[in-house]
C-alpha cells in the first residue's frame, strides 16, 4: 500500500518568507508527526496528532512554527518568517497509535521528508 | 530532562554480528522502544520494537533489561547493505525521544 508522502521534496526560500510543508499520512493512521531533522543530526519531535485530541505542541521551537491536520488525515506544517537556522529536512511520521492492556505499541512510518533551505 | 544517548559510530566488517546499545532515563512506565535504521535522504524505517527482555524478527534482535533503562539492537551477520545510521526511540514522559544516532560502517 501507499506509504507516507510529503511535498514538496525540497523547498528554497528566502529569509523572511512564509512555507507549508504538506503531509500525506498512511491511510487509517490516527496518529501523525512531526520532526526535524538539521544536517548531521539526529531528529528533534515538533508536534503529533492523535485523532480529534488537541495536538501535542510542546517541541515547536518558537510561535513561528504552527501545524493543522484537517479532517483527521492531511497535515500541512507552516513556518513564518523563516530563519536561516530553520534550514533542515522536515520529517513526518504516521502510525496507528495502538494502545494495548499495559503498554503503547506505536510503529511510526516515516515519509522521505522535505528540505528546507532558507537562503 | 529526558536523555537518550548511542555511541555515536561503530565499524563492522561483513558477516560480523553488530550491537548497538541505547541508554535511556526517564522512559515512561508503559511505553515501548523501537529502533530505525535511516540511510542518507531518507526517512527512518522501522527496525523492531520491544518492551522488554528479548525480540526477535527476520532483521535482528532487541535486548532490553529488567530495568529498561538501556536497550541494545543486534544486528546477526551484517552486510554493506547495513551501513546507515541507526536510531533508538523511547518515549519519556510522553515526549518522543531519539537517540542521537549511531552512524554504523560495514567494512569489505
Amino acid at each position: 500500500g501507499a506509504g507516507v508522502s510529503q511535498s514538496p521534496s525540497n523547498k528554497v526560500t528566502e529569509k523572511g518568507k512564509d512555507v507549508e510543508l504538506r503531509c500525506d499520512p498512511i491511510s487509517g493512521h490516527t496518529a501523525l508527526y512531526w520532526y526535524r531533522q538539521s544536517l548531521g543530526q539526529g531528529l528533534e519531535f515538533l508536534i503529533y496528532f492523535q485523532g480529534n485530541s488537541a495536538p501535542d505542541k510542546s517541541g515547536l521551537p518558537s510561535d513561528r512554527f504552527s501545524a493543522e491536520r484537517t479532517g483527521g488525515s492531511v497535515s500541512t506544517l507552516t513556518i513564518q518568517r523563516t530563519q536561516q537556522e530553520d534550514s533542515a529536512v522536515y520529517l513526518c511520521a504516521s502510525s496507528l497509535r495502538i494502545r494495548l492492556g499495559s503498554g503503547a505499541e506505536d510503529t511510526q512510518y516515516f515519509g522521505p521528508g522535505t528540505r528546507l533551505t532558507v537562503l | 530532562l529526558a536523555k537518550t544517548t548511542q555511541p555515536i559510530s561503530m565499524d563492522s566488517y561483513e558477516g560480523q554480528e553488530v550491537n548497538i546499545t541505547c541508554s535511556h532515563n526517564n522512559i515512561a512506565t508503559n511505553d515501548y522502544i523501537t529502533w530505525y535504521q535511516q540511510f542518507p535522504s531518507q526517512g527512518p524505517r522501522f527496525i523492531i520494537q520491544g518492551y522488554k527482555t528479548k525480540v526477535t524478527n527476520e532483521v535482528a534482535s532487541l535486548f532490553i533489561p529488567a530495568d529498561r533503562k538501556s536497550s541494545t539492537l543486534s544486528l546477526p551477520r551484517v552486510s554493506l547493505s547495513d551501513t546507515a545510521v541507526y536510531y533508538c526511540l523511547s518515549m519519556g514522559a510522553y515526549k518522543y525521544i531519539f537517540g542521537t544516532g549511531t552512524r554504523l560502517k560495514v567494512l569489505a
